[in-house]
């Protein structure tokens, strides 16, 4: 079975600090992949990235980082030097042997000015 | 040109009423789904089709009944609707689907539909 777990139900910042989603998944799988996405308060699912089980590099897109570290079944989401734009519910989601993504019951973030 | 569009973005219906949703994708993918995200914002996978042909169908009443016509389609039937149908409903699709080839692609998400049961 697969399980994806994002312990942090809500998190608020002030603008222009860093803040860090944690996502701890659980799968039999030795291929599989996974994923974030970023739900703004529009509603609709924005993709940011998708990490295949066999590459561990951690990956910057301008202010977002992402670190996977297979050692502890984690793929945490870094945004530096937050903005009242990233106010979103984040979603971290687990692919594996399945069609379906499997997705964690997600963190809102809400940046303030 | 919108990826993946869903039909009608909102849809307040009576309880026990027959209703359906329409997703369309203009991306050439060959696997399209169907999400629920309840109140709580968790979202869940219910059906998956792959090439027209039913891949995953997960624990949901068989008052939902997806259908495909084409590769493109993958419209969503309910009967009977109940007030726990009130849900925002997720069309997706990719490219592939699954691990064909050892690739497990993105999903392209349409805007969803809020459906409100009464």
């Amino acid at each position: 079975a697969q399980k994806v777990t994002q312990a942090q139900t809500e998190i608020s910042v002030v603008e222009k600090e860093d803040v860090t989603l944690d996502c701890v998944y659980e799968t039999r799988d030795t291929t599989y992949y996974l994923f974030w996405y970023k739900q703004p308060p529009s509603g609709e699912l924005v993709f940011l990235i998708r990490r295949n089980s066999f590459d561990e590099q951690n990956e910057i897109s301008g202010r977002y980082s992402w670190n996977f570290q297979k050692s502890t079944s984690s793929f945490n989401f870094t945004i530096t030097a937050s903005q009242v734009v990233d106010s979103a519910v984040y979603f971290c989601a687990l692919s594996g042997s399945g069609y379906a993504l499997n997705f964690g019951k997600g963190t809102s973030l809400l940046v303030t000015p | 040109d919108t990826a993946v569009s869903q039909t009608p973005k909102y849809l307040v219906t009576q309880m026990g009423n027959d209703k359906s949703i329409k997703c369309e994708q203009n991306l050439g993918h060959d696997t399209m789904y169907w999400y629920k995200q309840d109140s709580k914002k968790f979202l869940k996978i219910m059906f998956s089709y792959n090439n027209k042909e039913l891949i995953i169908n997960e624990t949901v009443p068989n008052r939902f009944s997806p259908k495909s016509p084409d590769k493109a389609h993958l419209n969503l039937h309910i009967n009977s609707l109940e007030l726990g149908d009130s849900a925002v409903y997720f069309c997706a699709s990719s490219l592939l689907g699954g691990l064909a080839g050892g690739l497990s692609d993105e999903q392209f998400f349409g805007p969803g539909t809020r459906l409100t049961v009464l």
